[in-house]
């Protein structure tokens, strides 16, 4: 069984581009997760699909972050205008129920210049 | 508030040697509990987790982690490590239902000598 993809791994940007972010989760898991690592801080979530709705969205920064996940199976994480302190690590997760293991993808590695 | 704290940010053993790893977590109730290895250049992946029920859990890789209570501790215990351990471990939480989002700890990276 495929585990959660992610892509890109890595992206470069300039400050004030637009990035895009996807991920897949393991088949038939009804959650999707996005968390973030900045450089030298923990693991943050930043927002719980279930199916296609956000059930959670507490952890999102500001309004230049958009999650969508459109029907209900792969998601898209979009930062427009990307600023330098988004650089990071950005997970995402997925589980079957909502009270279930989540289980991670490898992540992508954004830098913005 | 709720938080998972891990003290030690950096451990180095000697191969062979025994390791523990401390977590610590702050809830008003107990949470579901995690622990989640990160080696170099790869993702999240899942050692082991706490629901319920027996105190001393068994996961992948030799590893096992007990959860105290009284301590409000669930450190991450290997008898015998390998150099192939090295990797940043992450202690993680939630509540569960509709609160299922992970908070982490920050982190331990441990480093093994030959």
């Amino acid at each position: 069984e495929a585990g959660v993809t992610q892509f890109p791994s890595h992206s470069v940007i300039e400050k004030g581009q637009t990035v895009t972010l996807r991920c897949d989760p393991i088949s038939g898991h009804d959650n999707l997760y996005w968390y973030r690592r900045v450089m030298g801080k923990e693991i943050k979530f930043l927002l719980h699909f279930v199916k296609e709705s956000k059930q959670d969205e507490s952890g999102m920064p500001n309004n230049r972050f958009l999650a969508e996940r459109t029907g209900g199976t792969y998601s898209t994480l979009k930062v427009q205008p990307a600023e330098l302190e988004d650089s990071g690590v950005y997970f995402c997760a997925s589980s079957q129920g909502v009270s279930e293991t989540q289980y991670f993808g490898p992540g992508t590695r954004l830098l913005v210049l | 508030a709720q938080s998972v704290t891990q003290p030690d940010i950096h451990i180095t053993v000697s191969e062979g040697a025994s390791l523990e790893l401390r977590c610590n977590y702050s809830y008003g109730a107990t949470p579901y509990l995690f622990w989640y290895v990160q080696s170099p250049g790869q993702g999240l992946q899942l050692l082991l987790k706490y629901f319920s029920g027996d105190t001393l859990v068994q996961g992948i890789k030799g590893f096992e982690a007990e959860f105290k209570r009284s301590q409000s501790s669930f450190n991450l215990r290997k008898p015998s490590v390998h150099w192939s351990d090295a990797a940043e471990y992450f202690c993680a939480a939630f509540i569960g239902g509709t609160a299922s989002k992970l908070t982490f700890g920050t982190g331990t990276r441990l480093q093994v000598t030959l």
